[in-house]
């Protein structure tokens, strides 16, 4: 097993659609991350989870919701997305012996499409 | 506001030739800096990352770092470009104590024959 993995690798979903996307990460890692990747912008960090405890929320819409049900796992759920919600959805873990010092292991990412 | 500057969005050089991918940072104080690699339909790897101490930082693939307070920059090199390292190079920062990675818009390398 690869240490960070999403599924599914690519999701086109209508703008009525409930859709979830999974991560999973088999590195021991207390910290878990969601980022947006659109084309020309900047990687945007919407969610970070610490011992399962959500630490940051980054002012992002409540179309997307966010679970961590244990350190290993985490998802985000999507309901009556938008097209500009298309992008690549990243997620990424570490270590927090030192909050900020770590550095970020990535999956490969889901390629979500908005109809 | 914080923010990282990557000014270079694509950059093209031919294999062999030496590389560098400008980044500079705006923070208050000195963050923790780091270079990612994308490469198509993949995730971001660590290439190298700086905390303290001797501020040129050598990383993985051949690359290195040099991180020049005075200029707020922490600038990537490679002395001589392989075709595999074709991809998108991403600067980072970080404070210590939050998760705030704030990433930069990302340099597109290709590379030619």
């Amino acid at each position: 097993e690869t240490g960070v993995t999403q599924t599914p690798r690519h999701l086109v979903m209508g703008m009525t659609n409930k859709k979830s996307l999974k991560c999973e990460q088999h590195l021991g890692h207390n910290a878990m991350y969601w980022y947006k990747q659109s084309a020309k912008k900047p990687l945007e960090l919407m969610f970070v989870y610490s011992l399962e405890e959500r630490v940051e929320n980054n002012s992002v819409p409540s179309r997307f919701s966010p679970e961590c049900p244990n350190s290993s796992h985490l998802f985000l759920h999507l309901h009556t997305l938008q097209p500009e919600d298309s992008a690549l959805y990243l997620c990424a873990s570490s270590q927090d012996g030192d909050p900020g010092g770590e550095k970020l292991f990535f999956g490969s990412g889901t390629q979500l499409s908005v109809l | 506001a914080q923010s990282v500057t990557q000014p270079d969005i694509h950059i093209t050089v031919s294999e062999g030739a030496s590389l560098e991918l400008r980044c500079n940072y705006s923070y208050g104080a000195t963050p923790y800096l780091f270079w990612y690699v994308q490469s198509p339909g993949q995730g971001l790897q660590l290439l190298l990352k700086y905390f303290s101490g001797d501020t040129l930082v050598q990383g993985i693939k051949g690359f290195e770092a040099e991180f020049k307070r005075s200029q707020s920059s922490f600038n990537l090199r490679k002395p001589s470009v392989h075709w595999s390292d074709a991809a998108e190079y991403f600067c980072a920062v970080v404070l210590s104590g939050t998760y705030k990675y704030i990433f930069g818009t990302g340099t597109r390398l290709k590379v030619l024959a």
